[in-house]
């Protein structure tokens, strides 16, 4: 089986740092990925782990640890733009498609 | 992107009517994919597509049907629609699948209200 969670809303002021956590349970894995959808959107491709640690890119790092199927997402300087929903995603049993959690709704406030 | 468009952007249909929706891309990728999103659930896999005639169905196919005769397009047709069909509707293209380094580019979104 395969599921995929995440915390459904989170809050923060401009300039902050927050951290969204991505639990999954697969039976197999070929990395892990974030995105970022605004409101009335489509989804960006953000960021892919693959390896455990830490990948950054600019002030949105993505970490990954395969043993305790954790990943988690840091915004870094949070600004009112960064308000939006993130998906967690991992590849399916079969590695053919992305399997999404349901999204974390982040809202930035100044 | 400019590389993968949806049509239409948004339809109001009947319940029982069939509905027929169009992906099209211009990157030549391989893969496709459908995905429904509603509130509570998040994006969820419908169908997908690995090559011209290639398809296969996801976690939640039922009442929907999919064809791929051309590289660029994937259509996703509701045989009989009903209300619990109501969502906005995504199709992603990739030119690697779930591979390391390449994500999926979707487009834009069809939202269907079926009443």
């Amino acid at each position: 089986g395969q599921n995929i969670d995440q915390p459904t809303e989170m809050t923060a002021t401009e300039g902050a740092i927050v951290q969204i956590n991505c639990t999954y349970q697969t039976s197999g894995f070929n990395g892990l990925f974030w995105y970022q959808q605004h409101a009335g959107e489509a989804p960006t491709f953000l960021s892919y782990n693959v390896l455990d640690g830490l990948e950054e890119k600019g002030r949105f790092s993505s970490f990954l640890s395969r043993s305790k199927g954790y990943s988690y997402l840091l915004l870094k300087e949070l600004q009112m733009k960064d308000s939006a929903s993130y998906l967690c995603a991992a590849p399916n049993q079969a590695g053919t498609a992305l399997i999404f959690g349901k999204g974390t709704t982040l809202s930035v406030s100044s | 992107d400019a590389g993968i468009t949806q049509s239409p952007r948004h339809k109001v249909t009947e319940t029982g009517t069939p509905v027929t929706l169009r992906c099209h891309q211009t990157e030549n990728h391989r893969y496709m994919y459908w995905y429904r999103q509603d509130p509570g659930h998040g994006l969820r896999l419908i169908h997908y597509s690995y090559g011209v005639k290639d398809t296969d169905k996801g976690e939640v196919s039922d009442g929907y049907s999919v064809s791929r005769s051309k590289t660029e397009d994937f259509l996703l047709t509701l045989e009989s629609a009903t209300s619990s069909q109501t969502s906005v509707y995504f199709c992603a293209i990739s030119e690697g699948g779930t591979d390391a380094n390449y994500g999926y580019t979707f487009g834009s979104g069809t939202r269907l209200t079926v009443v």
